[in-house]
């Protein structure tokens, strides 16, 4: 149980054009998503926490204006990157906590490499 | 703010040898820990975790980790290397309250294993 998917698994745009990453929760409800950036050899780092119905909080130096996050549903959190350029290219990795489960459990989906040429 | 120091970038054993990755914390609580392993292109997967109790904790694929409060530390052992263990792993520490929790990463340390 406990799985999360991410689609797609790759995507390559143009430069200037947006991208639509989708995070779904297969066999639970998630009230909390949360969305991460990894540069090549980097560490994990958070974007920004959404919470279904309502406005996604962003961590501090994130344009919340270029990386728009939508999570409408309690097993479907979205974000898209706007206007995209080469610096974007990255790693994107969602992960979702069980509604009513613990405080802590996060489980990762498998990521979306995004190449921005 | 709760945050986790991974010393060392890059780690290489021997097949058969002990592998130790070095994580260290901060928390003004009782903190929540994790290691997380990451293969090439893909995905965390969740090796083990500590909450509360016993301070030794077993994961999976033979790894485990020591949660020593007086030391700060939540270092990941393995007796014995497997060149299937080459990767790269990551510590991790719950950071906020309840509903406003998140996991917040360390550095990571990849993990080569010589023949």
């Amino acid at each position: 149980g406990a799985v999360v998917s991410q689609h797609p698994s790759w995507v390559i745009c143009k430069s200037g054009t947006s991208v639509k990453i989708e995070c779904r929760s297969l066999d639970f409800q998630a009230t909390t998503m949360f969305w991460y950036r990894q540069f090549p050899k980097q560490s994990l780092m958070l974007m920004a926490t959404s919470n279904e119905g309502s406005k996604a909080t962003y961590e501090q130096g994130v344009e919340k204006d270029k990386f728009l996050i939508n999570h409408a549903s309690l097993t479907l959190s979205t974000l898209t990157v706007t206007s995209a350029h080469p610096e974007d290219s990255s790693f994107y990795i969602c992960s979702a906590r069980v509604s009513g489960g613990s405080s802590y459990e996060q489980y990762f989906g498998p990521g979306t490499r995004l190449t921005v040429t | 703010a709760q945050s986790v120091t991974q010393l060392g970038s890059h780690v290489s054993v021997s097949e058969g040898a002990l592998v130790l990755l070095r994580c260290n914390y901060s928390s003004s609580v009782p903190p929540y820990l994790f290691w997380y392993v990451q293969y090439p292109n893909q995905g965390l997967q969740l090796l083990l975790k500590y909450t509360t109790g016993a301070t030794l904790v077993k994961g999976i694929n033979g790894f485990e980790a020591e949660f020593k409060k007086s030391e700060t530390s939540f270092h990941l052992t393995k007796p014995s290397a497997h060149m299937s263990d080459a990767a790269e792993y990551f510590c991790a520490v719950k950071s906020g309250d309840s509903s406003a929790s998140k996991i917040i990463f360390g550095s990571g340390t990849r993990l080569s294993i010589r023949p």
